[in-house]
């Protein structure tokens, strides 16, 4: 079965650095991934959907990355703000008509004043 | 739209007890998701619906748990009877086909804590 892969670690950074998160799937390449954001206490958030056709994707200050060779996808966030900490979440929502969505188990962003 | 609603946010019930977790989708989503997580096991997919008919229940833990959804507005997840290993937070979520541009949009949660 698809499994997603995110660094477990928090990732600390300092104000006005760009934070960039990784998340490694196994098995076959989707044909898109999603990226959400938690802030404690409350439900994700989508943020961005970038398809494997998509080398790269942007909002804002936010950008996604998507690399079928190596079976990974970046996040990255620039010129970071204290309010950007949350944890990041990856997913692949299925593939095939399936739509059995699986989630990384996120990693922590800390952006320091 | 006020988005996906869940009710209650938090539930403190007895090992034993009956628990009955409420859901709104948001209007025109297609398909409604069940989520639980922890610490331990981070997000899990429970079941999940398309135009309210369940498709895969294969994430749920056993029997004692059960969902519905009986129209497009409405859905819930029940634990019969309820044991401490189910405190966690359990949530909602819904979207329109998957995979056009939108993700899935998710309710607030409910905190079940079993004692």
């Amino acid at each position: 079965s698809q499994k997603i892969e995110q660094n477990s670690e928090a990732l600390n950074i300092q104000e006005g650095k760009t934070a960039t998160l990784t998340c490694n799937y196994t098995n076959y390449s989707p044909a898109y991934l999603q990226w959400y954001r938690q802030d404690p206490g409350r439900g994700p958030v989508f943020l961005l959907l970038i398809r494997e056709n998509e080398k790269e994707k942007r909002k804002e200050r936010l950008k996604v990355t998507f690399d079928t060779t190596l079976k990974q996808s970046l996040f990255h966030i620039t010129a970071s703000q204290p309010a950007d900490s949350a944890t990041y979440l990856c997913a692949h929502p299925g593939t095939g008509g399936s739509y059995i969505p699986t989630f990384g188990r996120g990693t922590s962003l800390i952006v320091h004043p | 739209d006020a988005g996906v609603i869940q009710s209650p946010r938090h539930e403190v019930t007895e090992m034993g007890q009956e628990v009955t977790l409420r859901c709104k989708p948001i209007s025109g989503h297609d398909y409604l998701f069940w989520y639980r997580q922890t610490m331990m096991r981070g997000l899990e997919l429970l079941i999940y619906f398309n135009n309210n008919v369940p498709i895969d229940d294969s994430g749920m833990p056993e029997d004692r748990f059960s969902a519905k959804m009986p129209n497009a507005s409405f859905s819930t997840l029940k634990i019969q009877p309820s044991e401490p290993r189910d405190s966690a937070v359990y949530f909602c979520a819904s979207s329109p086909t998957p995979g056009q541009g939108e993700g899935y949009t998710f309710g607030s949660g409910t905190r079940l804590t079993v004692v």
